[in-house]
């Protein structure tokens, strides 16, 4: 069984400063990795994703991740945080490889980003 | 492209009532989701469906039932609602491989 953890439901940084969500995962085999954003009303919004390759995957408004394969984590990482960054963010896992029928997509249950000015 | 489109925005209705739920994409995609969203709980899958034609159960079925008569549409319907249907619906899209499309959903409460 594929799943998909954040452990902090609520993530608070100043503006300017750095910022990580975290995201750790468990999977039988190569994963496809993303990370979305919903704004307050709004549905989810991709950010970027990782397939293979670069273990460093950059994104959508300044965002990146990077996977590591031993600690199973795909962090969300931003250098200077805006305010216009607070939102939800969701990670979430594919088991790759898989070319045929349905790929079960596991998300975790969110992270509050708080960017406070 | 309008992407995907959810309707309607917002409804309200009483105990035991239907209703059906339209999701539309213009992406060509194969996948289509439902899911659900409460607070505290994420998104939580109701159906999906691997291409036209053909609908699956997810995590949270029960009440619900779908059909994909055409690629572009995802029906979710509703045949008699319940207070623990008050929820925000989510449809989604996605191609084989690649991120999902999210709709911007539809806010429902059942009295």
């Amino acid at each position: 069984a594929q799943s998909v953890a954040q452990p902090e439901d609520q993530v608070n940084v100043a503006e300017g400063n750095p910022l990580t969500v975290k995201c750790t995962y468990s999977v039988s085999g190569n994963p496809y990795l993303f990370w979305y954003v919903q704004y307050p009303n709004r549905g989810l919004q991709f950010l970027l994703k990782y397939i293979t390759g670069d273990n460093l995957v950059k994104g959508s408004y300044g965002f990146e991740a990077e996977f590591n394969k031993s600690q199973t984590s795909f962090h969300l990482k931003k250098p200077s945080a805006l305010v216009s960054d607070s939102a939800l963010y969701f990670c979430a896992v594919i088991l790759g490889g898989n070319s045929g029928g349905y790929q079960k997509v596991t998300f975790g249950t969110g992270t509050k980003l708080q960017v406070i000015p | 492209n309008a992407g995907v489109t959810q309707t309607p925005k917002f409804r309200v209705l009483k105990t035991g009532q239907s209703m059906t739920l339209l999701c539309a994409q213009d992406m060509n995609h194969e996948y289509m989701y439902w899911y659900r969203q409460d607070p505290g709980m994420g998104l939580r899958l109701i159906h999906y469906s691997v291409g036209e034609g053909t609908t699956a159960k997810g995590e949270v079925p029960d009440g619900y039932n779908v059909s994909r008569l055409k690629k572009q549409n995802f029906l979710l319907g509703l045949e008699s609602a319940a207070p623990s249907q008050t929820s925000v619906y989510f449809c989604a899209s996605r191609p084989r491989t690649g991120a999902q499309y999210f709709g911007p959903g539809t806010r429902l409460t059942v009295l």
